[in-house]
């Protein structure tokens, strides 16, 4: 089955810094990749996503990245604010007509004031 | 709000004992999924449920079972606890069986975390 990695567990950056979150997938054939943000004892909630006849998608201070040759995405977050700071989860879905979603382990983001 | 319901938020039981976890998905939302998020452990997909129908099973335990009704309300059922079953346990729902595809966004309630002692 589908399996993916997510790195790194934890990112702690300063207030108005980048932040780069990178997941890879191993089944070839996966073609949607969401990700999520949950806040401390919320529940999870679609942030971006992209399809895999996508290469790139932005919306505002959040972009997302696919490079299917190498299996690999990413989160892009600019000008990092305080309330940025949360779990961020990456996702893989599609494979073999499959709707079962794979998470990865999930990105602790923490935004220093 | 995301206007999936579930019940109840919080949940201690004894091990060996039965639960059932109820949720209620967004009005219109015809599929409903259930995950297992355990510390450190991600988002563990347990099942998808169309419908009134089971459509997909991911790494859910034979001790597990889950239906959806007519209404279209879905109950996870865990049986035979034990401690390493404490979790927070999420349902999602979504207006279309591929809903985690991009048909449609999946919508998460805000969870029932179980302890078992």
């Amino acid at each position: 089955g589908e399996n993916v990695e997510q790195h790194p567990s934890t990112l702690s950056v300063q207030e108005g810094d980048s932040a780069v979150i990178k997941c890879t997938y191993s089944d070839s054939a996966s073609n949607y990749f969401p990700w999520y943000k949950q806040e401390l004892g919320k529940r999870p909630q679609l942030i971006i996503d992209i399809r895999s006849n996508v290469g790139e998608k932005k919306d505002q201070r959040i972009a997302v990245t696919l490079n299917k040759t190498a299996k690999h995405f990413s989160l892009h977050i600019t000008e990092t604010q305080p309330e940025d700071s949360a779990v961020y989860f990456c996702a893989a879905s599609g494979a073999g007509g499959s709707y079962i979603p794979t998470f990865g382990r999930g990105t602790s983001l923490i935004v220093h004031p | 709000d995301s206007g999936v319901t579930q019940t109840p938020k919080h949940l201690i039981t004894a091990t060996g004992q039965r639960v059932t976890l109820r949720c209620s998905p967004r009005s219109g939302d015809l599929s409903v999924y259930w995950y297992q998020q355990s510390l450190d452990q991600g988002l563990q997909f347990l099942i998808q449920y169309y419908n009134g129908e089971e459509r997909a099973k991911g790494n859910i335990l034979e001790r597990f079972s889950a239906q959806q009704f007519p209404d279209l309300h879905s109950e996870l059922n865990l049986s035979s606890l034990e401690l390493g079953d404490s979790a927070l346990y999420f349902c999602a729902s979504s207006a279309r069986q591929g809903a985690l595809l991009g048909d449609t966004e999946a919508f998460f309630g805000q969870g029932t975390r179980l302890t078992v002692v």
